[in-house]
């Protein structure tokens, strides 16, 4: 399946602990973005990188929260010191540069369960 | 910021029959419009999408229908399959640089065979 992928597909982990998350786009597309979706709702806007440069951050995004993405391919996602409220579906997207239609391209997803 | 509110929450309906999701948006900037469907454990995909200097927009079974003035966006999917049930989700995307979608909360389409 081409296409982003997202690593790993599940994850669970205690109250406390540090988690990674790893995104790899759609190879020609530089720009990739971090959404949280929680059920019943749609995607929330994290974060959003243009090739390595990290040029949004959401205000959902805490001090606890930092992403990279350091040769602007693929991206990371760590949560340091997580809480029950962090267990949540964190999607990756991301879409080409300078395209008409701007789509954003979504991977699978990682479903964090914090205990 | 863009505030995006979709209704129904959920739509139950019959095999055949047609869908209409709606949505509304507040920021009038905003000029690009994708709904997105997903199914149980799946990504989200792009289902059609329409921007601010169109008014409709249909790819078969499917079209969407934009109000600029009212700010409000319809999906419709017509002679709806088994197949079409998932959650849809609409977003609107503002005129600004960062490309970011403020998406709706998401319509848990069922269709009964």
């Amino acid at each position: 399946d081409t296409g982003v992928s997202q690593d790993p597909r599940h994850k669970i982990t205690k109250r406390g602990q540090n988690v990674t998350f790893r995104c790899d786009p759609i190879s020609e597309h530089n720009r990739l973005y971090w959404y949280r979706q929680t059920l019943g709702q749609g995607p929330e806007f994290l974060t959003y990188f243009q090739n390595e440069a990290q040029l949004e951050k959401s205000r959902l995004l805490s001090d606890r929260f930092s992403a990279e993405r350091p040769k602007g391919s693929f991206s990371t996602l760590e949560i340091q010191r997580t809480e029950q409220g962090d267990s949540a579906m964190y999607l990756c997207a991301s879409s080409p540069f300078g395209s008409s239609t701007d789509t954003q391209y979504f991977g699978p997803g990682t479903r964090l369960t914090v205990l | 910021g863009e505030n995006v509110e979709q209704h129904p929450s959920t739509l139950s309906v019959q095999e055949g029959d047609s869908a209409v999701i709606k949505c509304t948006y507040s920021d009038s900037a905003s000029n690009y419009f994708p709904w997105y469907k997903q199914e149980l454990g799946k990504r989200p995909q792009l289902i059609i999408d329409i921007r601010s200097n169109v008014g409709e927009k249909k790819d078969q079974r499917i079209a969407v229908t934009l109000n600029k003035t009212a700010k409000h966006f319809s999906l419709h999917i017509t002679e709806t399959q088994p197949e079409d049930s998932a959650v849809y989700f609409c977003a609107a995307r503002g005129s600004g640089g960062s490309y970011i979608p403020t998406f709706g909360r998401g319509t848990s389409l069922i269709v009964h065979p």
